[in-house]
């Protein structure tokens, strides 16, 4: 069964670093999203991105945060100065257009296993 | 935003018994989703519901569109030990373009055997 890739699995970082989490999403899905959860929260929402462009953001994705997706397969999400508080777990999901299939494979987001960020 | 409260936080239950969690908020969703997650890893879609008053079944899982559309309950019957982990309810915003996400604070089972 296709799924949603992410690496690296653990990221450890000073603050101030810049880091660039990586996700493959599943190759026939064209909507992608960006989520996080900060340990012993709820998942969040950060942003939305389709056909090359930003969607919806949240207010948690300010100046710091950029999504890109460089080539045919992978979707990126790059901090560029870490902080702290960005320490959490950090989801990727991705979802098929609407008319691609039978409910619920159409209207549902498949999350990834999460990369672990450590701002120390 | 979008608030989510979900019930109960934790719950604590012997093998064999049947177990119910729910969701309400304060706004309505066109669409209720309830996924688990296991430590470690990302959410997994148990059950997706998309009208009010929907009732879906999923092997022992059984969850509920609530006719409001402002909630929904995810029941577990018969539970065994791999159904320990988080369940988190999640709304879809039908003003949202691609669907954005709001979730709930999950509830964390324990199954005793």
């Amino acid at each position: 069964e296709p799924e949603v890739t992410q690496t690296p699995s653990h990221q450890v970082t000073q603050m101030g670093q810049e880091v660039i989490l990586r996700c493959v999403p599943i190759s026939n899905h064209l909507y992608f999203y960006w989520y996080r959860q900060i340990l012993g929260q709820k998942v969040e929402f950060l942003v939305s991105f389709y056909n090359n462009e930003i969607s919806e953001k949240s207010e948690i994705f300010d100046d710091q945060f950029s999504v890109e997706r460089p080539d045919g397969s992978n979707f990126t999400l790059k901090i560029r100065s870490t902080k702290l508080e960005d320490s959490a777990m950090y989801f990727c999901a991705s979802r098929a257009l609407p008319g691609a299939g039978e409910r619920p494979t159409t209207d549902t987001q498949y999350f990834g296993p999460g990369t672990r960020l450590t701002v120390l | 935003g979008q608030q989510l409260n979900q019930s109960p936080q934790s719950m604590f239950i012997q093998e064999g018994e049947d177990v119910s969690m729910n969701c309400t908020s304060s706004s309505i969703f066109n669409t209720w989703l309830w996924y688990k997650q296991d430590p470690g890893e990302g959410p997994v879609l148990l059950i997706a519901l998309y009208k009010a008053g929907e009732l879906t079944s999923n092997g022992r899982l059984t969850a509920q569109f609530g006719i409001t559309r402002k909630d929904s309950f995810l029941n577990i019957s018969a539970s065994i030990p791999s159904d320990v982990g988080i369940y988190f309810c999640a709304g879809q915003d039908r003003g949202s373009t691609l669907g954005r996400l709001y979730f709930g604070r999950g509830t964390q089972l324990t199954v005793w055997p």
